[in-house]
């Protein structure tokens, strides 16, 4: 069964840099194909999605914050990680690592699913 | 970016009603939409996904219905335990979007 944990600093001065570490357990990020994501959550309000990063390597950003947003795998550590720059208290929220399986492909390129294993999230103030 | 539109924002049911909620996209999305609970402090657990197929080990009063731009999500006998909130995602096109939230309570 495979299971994701986030960690990282829960606590990121405004104007650095927040990263975060995704570990993948039960099974390795190298084996079949699937697309490793981040979402977040503000404290009683909607999901946003960051970003992901497909098992060839390749990723794909929200717009909103790709100018600052770096995902990244290391498959020596089982971990996909997630780096936001420039953070502002717009940015404290729970952070989610996700996976999502490839639903379908065509044209020589795959479709993402919807994510179906979560991590339990981690909480990320951005504060003085 | 694709609005998903998920209405109502909120509802309160009793055990045993049926609930229905509806996520409209702002432009075609097929079928690549998925619904989610979560529960207070917990993390989204997918319910459906390819807009109508049940998600292993969720039960068979979930169902979900649609293509193209409407999609709804129903619950044919509410139970103790489905109270929480009910989130819808695209993930057709990119940035993926969620619906801004269902939040199911007792009546």
């Amino acid at each position: 069964q495979v299971q994701l944990q986030e960690s990282g600093p829960g606590l990121v001065k405004p104007s650095q840099t927040l990263s975060l570490a995704c570990t993948v357990s039960g099974g390795s990020m190298s084996s079949g194909s699937y697309y490793w994501s981040w979402i977040r959550q503000p404290a009683g309000k909607g999901l946003e999605w960051i970003g992901y990063i497909y098992t060839s390597g390749s990723t794909n950003y929200n717009p909103s914050l790709k100018s600052r947003v770096t995902i990244s795998v290391d498959t020596s550590k089982n971990q996909f990680s997630l780096r936001l720059s420039s953070v502002t208290a717009a940015d404290t929220a729970v952070y989610y690592c996700a996976r999502s399986g490839v639903a379908y492909c065509s044209g020589g390129s795959c479709h993402s699913g919807a994510p179906d294993i979560w991590g339990q999230g981690t909480m990320v103030t951005v504060s003085s | 970016d694709i609005q998903m539109t998920q209405s109502p924002s909120s509802l309160s049911a009793s055990v045993g009603d049926r609930v229905t909620i509806t996520c409209r996209a702002s432009q075609g999305i097929r079928n690549d939409l998925g619904w989610y609970q979560q529960k207070p402090g917990k993390a989204p657990k997918r319910l459906i996904y390819a807009a109508s197929s049940l998600q292993s080990g969720v039960p068979s009063r979930f169902s979900g219905r649609g293509s193209g731009t409407e999609f709804t999500l129903t619950i044919s006998s509410l139970q103790p335990e489905d109270f929480a909130t009910y989130y819808c995602l695209q993930h057709d096109s990119y940035p993926w979007t969620f619906g801004q939230g269902t939040k199911v309570q007792i009546k």
